[in-house]
C-alpha cells in the first residue's frame, strides 16, 4: 500500500476559475476527510466521508465549496469561483474504523494558488 | 468546543540538546490525542495516539505523554533530521464525531 494520494500537487489558477482535487485513500480505509492548511496553523476541517456518505461538514464551508466520494473510494473536492482567500494546502487523509483506533494518515496535499 | 494549544509556537535547539513540546487541550472526554510530524509542503506523518492518562509511547528519539489537561512530547538527544513542525489534536468522545482539533503546532529547528 501506498498511502494516501493527491492530485494534482500544485495548482495555480485565476481567480473566478473552478478547480477539482482528487484524493486516493489507503484502500481498506472507510473513512475519508478534507482539511485546508494556511501557513503558521494547524489543518482545519472541510468535510468528512463515510464510505460514500458525506456525514459532516464545516459550519465555516463556502457553498462554493463541494465533494464527493461515489463508491466510497477515491473522493474529490470542487471549488468554484474561486477567490484569492482560498488559496491554502488542501489535505486529504483517511483512517480505519478499528475498535479504538481513530489515526488519520494524510496525503502529501494540494497547492492551491489563486491569483 | 474543543481546543487545543501548543507551545511554545517555535524551538531553537542545538544537536543533542533534549526538550520538551507541549499541547494543552480542553475537550468533553477524549477519545484520543494525536500526535504528527509536518515537513515543509507536505503533508502531516502521524507519529502517536494517546487514549488516557499515564500512557506513554515511544518511537526513536521521541516520546509522548498524556495527562488529563495536557500532553508532552519529549525530544532525546535530538537530530538535525528531527527539524519540523509538530501538531497536536484531539479527538472528543462525545457524540458521533471523528472529527479531530488540531494545535498550531511547534516548529523545530535543530541545529548542528
Amino acid at each position: 500500500d501506498t498511502g494516501v494520494s493527491q492530485d494534482p500537487r500544485h495548482k495555480i489558477t485565476k481567480r473566478g476559475q473552478n478547480v477539482t482535487f482528487r484524493c486516493d485513500p489507503i484502500s481498506e480505509h472507510n473513512r475519508l476527510y478534507w482539511y485546508r492548511q494556511t501557513l503558521g496553523q494547524g489543518p482545519e476541517f472541510l468535510t468528512y466521508f463515510q464510505n460514500e456518505a458525506q456525514l459532516e461538514k464545516s459550519r465555516l464551508l463556502s457553498d462554493r465549496f463541494s465533494a464527493e466520494r461515489p463508491k466510497g473510494s477515491f473522493s474529490t473536492l470542487e471549488i468554484q469561483r474561486t477567490e484569492q482567500g482560498d488559496s491554502a494546502m488542501y489535505l486529504c487523509a483517511s483512517s480505519l474504523d478499528r475498535g479504538r483506533s481513530y489515526e488519520q494518515y494524510f496525503g502529501p496535499g494540494t497547492r492551491l494558488t489563486v491569483t | 468546543e474543543d481546543q487545543v494549544t501548543q507551545s511554545p509556537e517555535a524551538l531553537r535547539l542545538q544537536e543533542g540538546e533534549s526538550s520538551s513540546l507541549n499541547c494543552s487541550y480542553t475537550v468533553s472526554g477524549l477519545r484520543g490525542l494525536f500526535w504528527y510530524r509536518q515537513d515543509p509542503g507536505k503533508g502531516p506523518e502521524f507519529l502517536f495516539t494517546l487514549y488516557s492518562a499515564g500512557e506513554e509511547k515511544e518511537k526513536e528519539r521521541l516520546k509522548a505523554t498524556l495527562t488529563k489537561k495536557e500532553s508532552f512530547l519529549h525530544i532525546t538527544a535530538p537530530k538535525p533530521e528531527d527539524s519540523a513542525t509538530y501538531l497536536c489534536a484531539v479527538q472528543a468522545a462525545s457524540g458521533g464525531s471523528y472529527i479531530p482539533t488540531f494545535g498550531r503546532g511547534t516548529s523545530l529547528i535543530v541545529h548542528p
